[in-house]
């Protein structure tokens, strides 16, 4: 089975644009996680999309959305960017529908976000 | 924020020997992952251990939980170059909406020395 896939890989944006990026996830999984790392608060929760609904959020602001495709690929906008938001854009696959995190996530090689 | 605190934060140690990560965390869990991640690069899962587990093993690895002192530990044995990453600890929260999250430890940085 083909793993997790981002795109795109790199990017450099600007103070006040916006980014979208793009999770496929391994075929058969139908929950998508979205995590932020950076050297200074580590990984941290964005949402999680299951059947194009998201199910959870974490502690970000509204600048931060996301949603899922009929085909389970989901996608992170992030508008009006700060420098804050430069990091790795991490997605995650998961095969659990149920309530809690049952199951492994597998992690996609990441988006490296800079704003300049 | 993040749930689980790992010790030590840096380890370096020679090729062969045995290296140990320890992680806590605060709150109930249905389940503690272990995940790597090589130079800022996207997280490979290394094991899950359900809270009703003690004790779990694959290939080199080795991980324990202790639910009653809400601790972990990751045990490589027989260490190689090639483990040099660093590794986090991640828990659910089986007493809040836990759909899809996972909170991550700050991470130990593995560094095994030919």
């Amino acid at each position: 089975k083909a793993g997790v896939t981002q795109t795109p890989r790199y990017l450099i944006k600007t103070r006040g644009q916006q980014v979208t990026l793009s999770c496929s996830p391994i075929s058969g999984h139908r929950s998508v996680s979205w995590y932020q790392q950076t050297p200074g608060q580590g990984l941290q929760f964005l949402f999680e999309y299951f059947s194009e609904t998201q199910r959870n959020k974490g502690n970000f602001p509204g600048r931060f959305s996301g949603r899922q495709f009929s085909n389970s690929r989901s996608e992170m906008n992030v508008s009006t960017l700060e420098l804050g938001d430069s990091a790795l854009y991490l997605c995650a696959s998961s095969r659990t529908s149920g309530r809690a995190t049952s199951y492994e996530q597998y992690f996609g090689p990441g988006t490296r976000l800079t704003v300049t | 924020s993040q749930q689980g605190e790992e010790d030590p934060q840096a380890l370096s140690i020679q090729e062969g020997e045995n290296a140990t990560m320890n992680c806590s965390y605060k709150t109930s869990i249905n389940n503690l992952q272990w995940y790597r991640q090589n130079s800022g690069r996207g997280l490979v899962h290394l094991i899950l251990i359900r809270s009703n587990e003690r004790e779990k093993h694959s290939g080199r690895l080795r991980v324990t939980l202790d639910t009653s002192k809400k601790s972990s530990s990751l045990l490589i044995t027989a260490s190689r170059a090639a483990d040099t990453a660093s590794y986090f600890c991640a828990t659910d929260n089986a007493g809040g909406t836990s759909y899809g999250k996972l909170t991550f430890g700050q991470g130990t940085i593995l560094t095994v020395h030919p």
